[in-house]
């Protein structure tokens, strides 16, 4: 499997954006970018994923680089809730397993 | 739709002896995967059910198995517990269940287990 890379820590403020990024320089052509990310004291819940195109949904946005060998997480509105670890997560097509390889990820502080 | 639950939260061991932990997917969900995280090693796949047929496993000692019942709950199980063991055990479902890149895995709050 394809390996990320992330910064180990990052810190926000209150209501300011927060751009969270990932390299994947080995990714292959079929791989999926999936974002999880794990509150204290809970399991990881699934943020987003997207293959070539930019995606959103109501918690955050992700951006693809065009050869795809990066991508960012955006949190558009920072609130202390969002003080989390998150992950960037690979996944190839195809194979019958639902098998995620978990990195060190992103520690994000949130100060008010 | 509730979501994946585990039990017991929390269980204290002594080294040697056997642990039991359960969880419960998300109603309709037929995928169920196990996880462990510890502050040295991070989250760690250990294995993964569908359909009662272990289909993944990681790269864990025999002492860690598992297992699926016909309504998709699922078990694992730790023998000879050592020091080592003590960690936060994640359970996850999946609703599509044929595995691939675009499923999405629920997880539960974890069993934090104590080996003393």
């Amino acid at each position: 499997d394809a390996k990320t890379t992330q910064p180990n820590s990052m810190e926000s403020n209150e209501e300011e954006p927060v751009h969270l990024p990932c390299n994947h320089s080995t990714i292959s052509g079929t791989d999926y970018i999936h974002w999880y990310r794990q509150l204290p004291s809970q399991g990881p819940e699934y943020v987003i994923h997207g293959l070539t195109s930019n995606v959103n949904n109501r918690m955050a946005s992700l951006a693809i680089a065009e050869d795809r060998k990066s991508s960012t997480l955006i949190l558009h509105r920072a609130t202390l809730r969002d003080a989390a670890v998150y992950y960037c997560i690979l996944r190839g097509y195809g194979g019958a397993t639902n098998k995620l390889i978990f990195g060190t990820g992103t520690l994000l502080a949130v100060q008010p | 739709k509730a979501g994946v639950t585990q039990t017991p939260r929390y269980l204290i061991k002594t080294r040697g002896q056997q642990v039991t932990l359960s969880c419960s997917p998300i109603s309709g969900h037929r995928s169920v995967s196990w996880y462990q995280q510890t502050p040295g090693q991070g989250l760690q796949f250990l294995f993964e059910y569908f359909s009662e047929t272990q289909r993944n496993k990681g790269n864990f000692p025999g002492r860690f198995s598992g297992r699926q019942f016909s309504n998709s709950r699922s078990e694992m199980n730790v023998s000879t517990l050592e020091l080592g063991d003590s960690a936060l055990y994640l359970c996850a479902s999946s609703p599509l269940g044929s595995g691939g890149s675009t499923d999405t895995q629920y997880f539960g709050p974890g069993t934090r287990l104590t080996v003393l």
